[in-house]
């Protein structure tokens, strides 16, 4: 399986509601960066949080890194329906040069 | 406006015709890329290239060729495209080469049929 598995694969809430999915991982990391892709449309960066930080915010995104479960979670507060995407986890490897992504998380926010 | 550009958008072509998919970014990156992306199977990386004239194999460049003749532009080539290469391909690139601490910028997607 791929370096970056999202669970759960699809995310169906209300708006208001937070929303968290997560990610793990299996080789060491150097980094890990979360993007959000709307429907058949190009990635967006959304946050980046090191292997040496533990938790990070931007706005209504909380993401916290485990580097010891080798495992993440995005958190979205407060959620809205423009927020309905497939977001996803990326890592990047501390022995390469290359950005892995996993499979996504495909969230719904129903207004 | 910063941005990575793809063309064409969207292209229906038959197998073993050969295809350029032109990527070009003017941000001054180092780091540009291409991936595929499937359902069911998330992003992979296809080929990527570190600065003009360096460029490597990701994890499916099976098919599939590059260049880095130019700083700005990464165009992939299917040589002779198969129908398992119908895809949706991102081009995307980053700042700096070797510092992993950069953010990817992508384009906005060439989705290929190949019948």
């Amino acid at each position: 399986s791929q370096q970056g598995e999202e669970d759960p694969q699809a995310l169906s809430i209300q708006e208001g509601e937070n929303a968290t999915m997560n990610c793990s991982y299996k080789t060491s990391i150097n980094n890990l960066q979360w993007y959000r892709q709307n429907s058949g449309r190009g990635l967006v960066h959304l946050i980046l949080i090191r292997s040496n930080e533990r938790e990070k915010h931007s706005g209504r995104l909380r993401v916290t890194l485990d580097t010891s479960k080798k495992s993440s979670s995005l958190l979205i507060t407060a959620s809205r329906a423009a927020d309905t995407a497939s977001y996803f986890c990326a890592t990047w490897k501390t022995s390469g040069s290359r950005l892995t992504f996993g499979e996504g998380t495909q969230l719904t926010v129903n207004p | 406006e910063a941005q990575v550009t793809q063309n064409p958008r969207y292209l229906i072509t038959v197998t073993g015709k050969k295809l350029t998919v032109t990527c070009s970014q003017n941000m001054n990156h180092e780091y540009m890329s291409w991936y595929r992306q499937d359902p069911g199977l998330g992003l992979r990386q296809i080929y990527y290239s570190m600065n003009v004239e360096v460029t490597d194999k990701g994890d499916v460049p099976e098919g599939y060729k590059v260049s880095r003749k130019e700083k700005r532009n990464f165009p992939l080539i299917l040589e002779s495209p198969s129908p398992n290469q119908t895809s949706l391909y991102f081009c995307a690139s980053s700042a700096e080469a070797g510092v992993s601490y950069n953010e990817q910028f992508f384009g906005p997607g060439t989705r290929l049929t190949v019948l």
